[in-house]
């Protein structure tokens, strides 16, 4: 069974950068695994931040950027400001037509 | 601008069948690279992918709920539909769909639904 793995929470201080990673547990994650990032507040439906590892949605901010770092994917968030505490979700193409959330990182700007 | 909404019953009763449809306004349904998905959230968990549909018919399914699941489409309503069978408390879920471009346009998952609460309870 495909796993997608994400810290489970992280803090950031306000201003501050922060990396969130997002792995696999069968191997490497690549370009090819599509690698997208999705941003959920409370109550929310999900908003997509990052597609296709690196590409930002319409009207994301720039201080998010998508990356490989070494075997997982990555999301940067830098200046974090307040209203990006939420929680963010990685998703991988996993093959056959088939995709895989991680299991989310909350992230709390203190 | 694109929309697509959610709809069918909230409630479901144990070993029933879950249905759902994803209306779309705004563009096709048969517009060539899109594939219209299914995508879930227990109370309190993460996000799970369920499945995706093109507009030929053509799915993919979560090996996980593959025997339990059936995505259709009809085109000419512009809808996509969700069967979930033989429903457990677990299957209790707000409940997305979504859009999932082309390969070529790098996958964007580019517009959802707002969400239906599911729950399954006798």
């Amino acid at each position: 069974q495909t796993v997608v793995t994400q810290e489970p929470s992280f803090s950031v201080s306000p201003g501050g950068t922060v990396t969130l990673t997002c792995g696999l547990n069968s191997g490497s994650v690549s370009t090819s695994s599509y690698p997208s990032w999705h941003q959920q507040s409370p109550g929310q439906a999900p908003r997509t931040l990052i597609y296709s590892t690196n590409t930002r949605s319409s009207g994301v901010p720039d201080r998010f950027s998508g990356s490989i770092l070494g075997n997982k994917a990555a999301l940067t968030i830098t200046g974090a400001q307040a209203d990006d505490e939420s929680g963010y979700y990685c998703l991988l193409y996993v093959g056959s037509g088939t995709w895989v959330f991680g299991g989310g990182t909350k992230l709390t700007v203190l | 601008q694109l929309q697509l909404q959610e709809s069918g019953p909230g409630l479901v009763k144990p070993l029933e069948t879950l249905s759902l449809t994803c209306t779309v306004s705004g563009g096709s349904i048969s517009s060539a690279g899109y594939h219209w998905g299914w995508i879930r959230q227990p109370p309190g968990k993460g996000l799970e992918w369920i499945g995706s549909v093109y507009y030929s018919g053509t799915t993919y399914y979560n090996p996980s709920l593959k025997s339990r699941v059936i995505i259709s489409v009809d085109t000419s309503k512009n809808q996509f539909s969700l069967k979930l069978s033989s429903v457990t408390a677990a299957d209790t879920a707000v409940y997305y769909c979504a859009r999932r471009d082309s390969a070529a346009a790098g996958y964007n998952f580019d517009f959802w639904g707002q969400g239906t609460l599911v729950t399954v309870s006798s």
